[in-house]
Protein backbone atom coordinates (compact mmCIF):
# COMPACT_ATOMS: atom_id res chain seq x y z
CA UNK A 1 0.00 0.00 0.00
CA UNK A 2 1.34 3.66 -0.55
CA UNK A 3 2.34 5.61 1.96
CA UNK A 4 1.93 9.12 0.49
CA UNK A 5 -1.80 9.61 -0.84
CA UNK A 6 -2.44 13.04 -2.90
CA UNK A 7 -5.11 14.80 -3.32
CA UNK A 8 -6.62 16.06 -5.90
CA UNK A 9 -5.83 13.17 -7.76
CA UNK A 10 -6.08 16.07 -11.00
CA UNK A 11 -6.26 19.89 -10.80
CA UNK A 12 -6.74 21.99 -14.11
CA UNK A 13 -5.93 26.22 -13.22
CA UNK A 14 -5.63 29.30 -14.92
CA UNK A 15 -2.44 30.82 -15.31
CA UNK A 16 -1.77 33.07 -12.32
CA UNK A 17 -4.33 31.14 -9.87
CA UNK A 18 -2.90 29.46 -7.19
CA UNK A 19 -2.87 25.54 -7.07
CA UNK A 20 -2.90 23.38 -3.74
CA UNK A 21 -2.17 20.11 -3.67
CA UNK A 22 -2.54 17.54 -0.27
CA UNK A 23 -0.14 14.90 0.77
CA UNK A 24 -1.58 11.89 3.29
CA UNK A 25 0.77 9.87 5.06
CA UNK A 26 -0.20 6.52 7.45
CA UNK A 27 3.16 6.33 9.90
CA UNK A 28 5.90 8.53 11.44
CA UNK A 29 8.10 10.08 9.31
CA UNK A 30 11.35 11.75 9.32
CA UNK A 31 11.18 14.07 6.08
CA UNK A 32 8.56 14.35 3.48
CA UNK A 33 9.76 15.88 0.39
CA UNK A 34 8.20 17.09 -2.47
CA UNK A 35 8.74 16.27 -6.73
CA UNK A 36 7.69 17.40 -9.73
CA UNK A 37 7.37 15.38 -13.23
CA UNK A 38 7.45 16.52 -16.71
CA UNK A 39 5.50 14.29 -18.80
CA UNK A 40 7.14 10.61 -18.51
CA UNK A 41 10.73 12.57 -17.44
CA UNK A 42 12.60 12.44 -14.49
CA UNK A 43 11.57 13.93 -11.09
CA UNK A 44 12.58 17.24 -10.09
CA UNK A 45 13.36 17.25 -6.02
CA UNK A 46 11.51 20.50 -5.24
CA UNK A 47 11.84 21.20 -1.33
CA UNK A 48 12.11 18.95 1.44
CA UNK A 49 10.62 19.38 4.96
CA UNK A 50 11.31 17.89 8.10
CA UNK A 51 9.59 16.28 10.99
CA UNK A 52 9.87 19.26 13.30
CA UNK A 53 9.00 21.92 10.92
CA UNK A 54 6.06 23.13 10.07
CA UNK A 55 6.31 25.45 7.06
CA UNK A 56 8.66 26.32 4.14
CA UNK A 57 8.85 28.60 1.28
CA UNK A 58 11.09 28.23 -1.97
CA UNK A 59 9.98 30.47 -4.28
CA UNK A 60 6.50 30.73 -5.21
CA UNK A 61 6.29 27.23 -2.99
CA UNK A 62 5.41 26.71 0.23
CA UNK A 63 5.23 23.56 1.96
CA UNK A 64 2.87 22.88 5.34
CA UNK A 65 3.27 20.02 7.21
CA UNK A 66 1.34 18.86 10.17
CA UNK A 67 2.76 15.39 11.76
CA UNK A 68 -0.49 15.19 14.13
CA UNK A 69 -2.57 15.27 11.55
CA UNK A 70 -0.14 13.22 9.12
CA UNK A 71 -0.61 15.35 6.18
CA UNK A 72 1.51 18.15 3.75
CA UNK A 73 0.38 20.78 1.21
CA UNK A 74 2.26 22.18 -1.68
CA UNK A 75 0.76 25.23 -2.70
CA UNK A 76 2.22 26.60 -6.04
CA UNK A 77 1.18 30.63 -5.94
CA UNK A 78 0.83 32.62 -9.73
CA UNK A 79 1.28 29.77 -11.69
CA UNK A 80 2.56 29.49 -14.78
CA UNK A 81 1.92 27.44 -17.91
CA UNK A 82 5.28 25.46 -17.04
CA UNK A 83 4.16 24.32 -13.86
CA UNK A 84 1.92 21.61 -15.95
CA UNK A 85 3.30 18.38 -14.54
CA UNK A 86 2.59 15.69 -11.92
CA UNK A 87 3.23 16.38 -8.39
CA UNK A 88 4.85 13.82 -6.08
CA UNK A 89 4.76 13.93 -1.96
CA UNK A 90 7.27 11.03 -0.67
CA UNK A 91 7.77 10.09 3.06
CA UNK A 92 11.37 9.08 4.59
CA UNK A 93 10.62 6.97 7.18
CA UNK A 94 13.45 5.68 9.58
CA UNK A 95 14.90 2.63 9.10
CA UNK A 96 13.56 2.36 5.11
CA UNK A 97 17.30 2.53 4.14
CA UNK A 98 16.84 4.67 1.06
CA UNK A 99 13.47 3.68 0.02
CA UNK A 100 10.84 6.77 -0.49
CA UNK A 101 7.78 5.94 -0.41
CA UNK A 102 5.40 7.93 -3.13
CA UNK A 103 1.81 8.95 -3.70
CA UNK A 104 0.05 8.34 -6.91
CA UNK A 105 0.61 12.13 -8.07
CA UNK A 106 -1.03 15.42 -8.95
CA UNK A 107 -1.71 16.00 -12.44
CA UNK A 108 -1.45 19.71 -12.78
CA UNK A 109 -2.55 21.56 -15.99
CA UNK A 110 -2.00 25.38 -16.01
CA UNK A 111 -3.62 26.82 -19.23
CA UNK A 112 -2.87 30.25 -20.52
CA UNK B 1 27.63 20.02 -9.75
CA UNK B 2 26.74 17.52 -12.63
CA UNK B 3 23.11 15.96 -11.90
CA UNK B 4 22.12 12.62 -11.83
CA UNK B 5 23.23 10.67 -15.17
CA UNK B 6 21.20 7.42 -16.28
CA UNK B 7 22.30 5.21 -19.48
CA UNK B 8 20.71 4.74 -21.85
CA UNK B 9 18.14 7.07 -22.35
CA UNK B 10 15.76 4.70 -24.45
CA UNK B 11 15.66 0.94 -24.62
CA UNK B 12 13.83 -1.37 -27.16
CA UNK B 13 14.67 -5.06 -26.18
CA UNK B 14 12.05 -8.04 -26.58
CA UNK B 15 10.93 -10.82 -24.58
CA UNK B 16 13.39 -13.12 -22.68
CA UNK B 17 16.67 -11.11 -23.08
CA UNK B 18 17.95 -9.12 -21.01
CA UNK B 19 19.05 -5.27 -20.12
CA UNK B 20 21.37 -3.46 -18.11
CA UNK B 21 20.86 0.41 -17.16
CA UNK B 22 23.57 2.43 -15.66
CA UNK B 23 23.62 5.54 -12.83
CA UNK B 24 26.08 8.01 -11.70
CA UNK B 25 25.11 9.67 -8.96
CA UNK B 26 25.62 13.49 -7.61
CA UNK B 27 29.50 13.39 -6.46
CA UNK B 28 29.92 12.84 -3.35
CA UNK B 29 26.89 10.68 -2.92
CA UNK B 30 27.05 7.73 -1.89
CA UNK B 31 23.57 5.72 -1.73
CA UNK B 32 21.75 5.44 -4.73
CA UNK B 33 18.70 3.80 -4.85
CA UNK B 34 16.46 2.71 -8.02
CA UNK B 35 12.33 2.73 -8.50
CA UNK B 36 10.46 1.20 -11.04
CA UNK B 37 7.56 3.21 -12.58
CA UNK B 38 4.83 2.32 -14.69
CA UNK B 39 1.23 3.77 -15.04
CA UNK B 40 -0.32 1.19 -13.21
CA UNK B 41 1.49 0.97 -10.18
CA UNK B 42 3.14 4.26 -9.97
CA UNK B 43 6.46 4.83 -8.35
CA UNK B 44 8.03 1.28 -6.53
CA UNK B 45 11.39 0.71 -4.88
CA UNK B 46 13.58 -1.98 -6.33
CA UNK B 47 16.64 -1.60 -4.11
CA UNK B 48 18.94 1.16 -2.52
CA UNK B 49 22.88 0.34 -2.61
CA UNK B 50 25.32 2.21 -0.10
CA UNK B 51 29.19 1.86 0.36
CA UNK B 52 28.78 -1.29 -2.66
CA UNK B 53 26.25 -3.34 -0.45
CA UNK B 54 22.43 -3.49 -1.37
CA UNK B 55 21.09 -2.40 1.85
CA UNK B 56 17.29 -2.80 1.00
CA UNK B 57 15.30 -4.76 -1.76
CA UNK B 58 11.65 -3.78 -2.61
CA UNK B 59 9.09 -6.66 -3.79
CA UNK B 60 10.55 -7.38 -6.97
CA UNK B 61 11.43 -10.92 -8.52
CA UNK B 62 14.87 -12.23 -8.72
CA UNK B 63 15.15 -11.66 -12.61
CA UNK B 64 15.78 -7.72 -10.89
CA UNK B 65 19.30 -7.04 -9.75
CA UNK B 66 22.28 -4.36 -9.11
CA UNK B 67 25.41 -3.91 -7.86
CA UNK B 68 27.10 -0.46 -6.95
CA UNK B 69 31.06 -0.02 -7.96
CA UNK B 70 33.75 1.48 -5.93
CA UNK B 71 32.87 4.82 -7.95
CA UNK B 72 29.42 4.63 -6.38
CA UNK B 73 28.37 4.11 -9.71
CA UNK B 74 25.36 1.74 -10.02
CA UNK B 75 24.08 -0.89 -12.11
CA UNK B 76 20.75 -2.60 -12.57
CA UNK B 77 20.19 -5.45 -14.93
CA UNK B 78 16.67 -7.46 -15.33
CA UNK B 79 17.14 -10.78 -17.01
CA UNK B 80 14.50 -13.01 -19.19
CA UNK B 81 12.58 -9.52 -19.98
CA UNK B 82 8.86 -9.68 -19.90
CA UNK B 83 6.41 -7.60 -21.15
CA UNK B 84 5.47 -5.94 -17.78
CA UNK B 85 8.81 -4.64 -17.47
CA UNK B 86 8.38 -1.80 -20.04
CA UNK B 87 8.78 0.89 -17.77
CA UNK B 88 10.57 4.01 -16.77
CA UNK B 89 13.31 2.94 -14.21
CA UNK B 90 14.77 5.75 -12.10
CA UNK B 91 17.76 6.33 -10.67
CA UNK B 92 18.12 8.37 -7.35
CA UNK B 93 21.30 9.44 -4.79
CA UNK B 94 21.74 11.12 -1.92
CA UNK B 95 24.41 11.48 0.34
CA UNK B 96 23.34 9.32 2.76
CA UNK B 97 20.68 6.76 2.64
CA UNK B 98 17.00 7.63 3.13
CA UNK B 99 15.44 6.84 6.59
CA UNK B 100 18.95 6.68 8.15
CA UNK B 101 17.83 9.15 10.47
CA UNK B 102 19.51 12.57 8.85
CA UNK B 103 17.08 14.12 6.80
CA UNK B 104 18.45 14.94 3.12
CA UNK B 105 17.48 14.99 -0.73
CA UNK B 106 16.72 12.33 -2.59
CA UNK B 107 18.14 13.56 -6.91
CA UNK B 108 16.56 11.91 -9.56
CA UNK B 109 17.97 11.08 -13.08
CA UNK B 110 16.09 11.94 -16.08
CA UNK B 111 15.33 8.15 -16.25
CA UNK B 112 15.79 4.95 -18.80
CA UNK B 113 12.27 3.86 -21.07
CA UNK B 114 12.70 0.09 -21.49
CA UNK B 115 10.20 -1.19 -24.18
CA UNK B 116 9.57 -4.76 -24.11
CA UNK B 117 8.21 -5.80 -27.15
Amino acid sequence: SQQGEEDPQALSIQEGENATMNCSYKTSINNLQWYRQNSGRGLVHLILIRSNEREKHSGRLRVTLDTSKKSSSLLITASRAADTASYFCATDVTDSWGKLQFGAGTQVVVTP
Amino acid sequence: KAGVTQTPRYLIKTRGQQVTLSCSPISGHRSVSWYQQTPGQGLQFLFEYFSETQRNKGNFPGRFSGRQFSNSRSEMNVSTLELGDSALYLCASSLVPSGSGQGNEQFFGPGTRLTVL
